[in-house]
């Protein structure tokens, strides 16, 4: 069965600092990735998406993909307490074309 | 670009009875949009596919008899909880993916836009 796996957390850093999140999947043929972010109560929000090896960087938040070793992770910069939020990151599944979410990851920034 | 809208945003009904939940692209066309479902403190949890004039595509366990789901134009697609119990009470969330986003150069993206939710509560 084909699994994305996120730490769950809470992770918590202070203002400031870079959050480091993490991700892990198990289908070797997935080309497509991307990073959601969900307030509690809320629907999640699109915020980077990243298809090739190395970096990908849009502002504060910088996506990192690695196919070899499955792994693709999200760096936010500068980070601020309305960073604190679930993120989710997604990856689309070769042959069916649909997303698989990980449980996702509770990110606490301290002020 | 790239909004998607969902009506109603939250929903009290009363057990057997039906409600129906609608989910827009405003500014695209969705050639496939999705439906999730996400109980507090759980993960996305995909209930079906569903493609512009052709029939859904349910996950298991999912029962296509009790979600009704239509997606009648490229823009606008629909999901009917049908006799609906108090387990049905839920976050229940759509998705549209575009071919091409509005003002983004190249192919297919993949990338899937979420509509506010819809919260049920079934009493």
């Amino acid at each position: 069965q084909k699994e994305v796996e996120q730490n769950s957390g809470p992770l918590s850093v202070p203002e400031g600092a870079i959050a480091s999140l993490n991700c892990t999947y198990s289908d070797r043929g997935s080309q497509s990735f991307f990073w959601y972010r969900q307030y509690s109560g809320k629907s999640p929000e699109l915020i980077m998406s990243i298809y090739s090896n190395g970096d990908k960087e849009d502002g504060r938040f910088t996506a990192q993909l690695n196919k070899a070793s499955q792994y693709v992770s999200l760096l936010i910069r500068d980070s601020q307490p309305s960073d604190s939020a679930t993120y989710l990151c997604a990856v689309l599944t070769s042959g069916t074309y649909k997303y698989i979410f990980g449980t996702g990851t509770r990110l606490k920034v301290l002020a | 670009g790239a909004v998607v809208s969902q009506h109603p945003s939250w929903v009290i009904c009363k057990s057997g009875t039906s409600v129906k939940i609608e989910c827009r692209s405003l500014d695209f066309q969705a050639t496939t949009m999705f439906w999730y479902r996400q109980f507090p403190k759980q993960s996305l949890m995909l209930m079906a596919t569903s493609n512009e004039g052709s029939k859904a595509t349910y996950e298991q366990g999912v029962e296509k008899d009790k979600f009704l789901i239509n997606h009648a134009s490229l823009t606008l697609s629909t999901l009917t909880v049908t006799s609906a119990h108090p387990e049905d009470s839920s976050f229940y969330i759509c998705s549209a993916r575009a071919q091409k986003v509005p003002g983004l150069a190249g192919g297919n993206t993949y990338e899937q836009y979420f509509g506010p939710g819809t919260r049920l509560t079934v009493t």
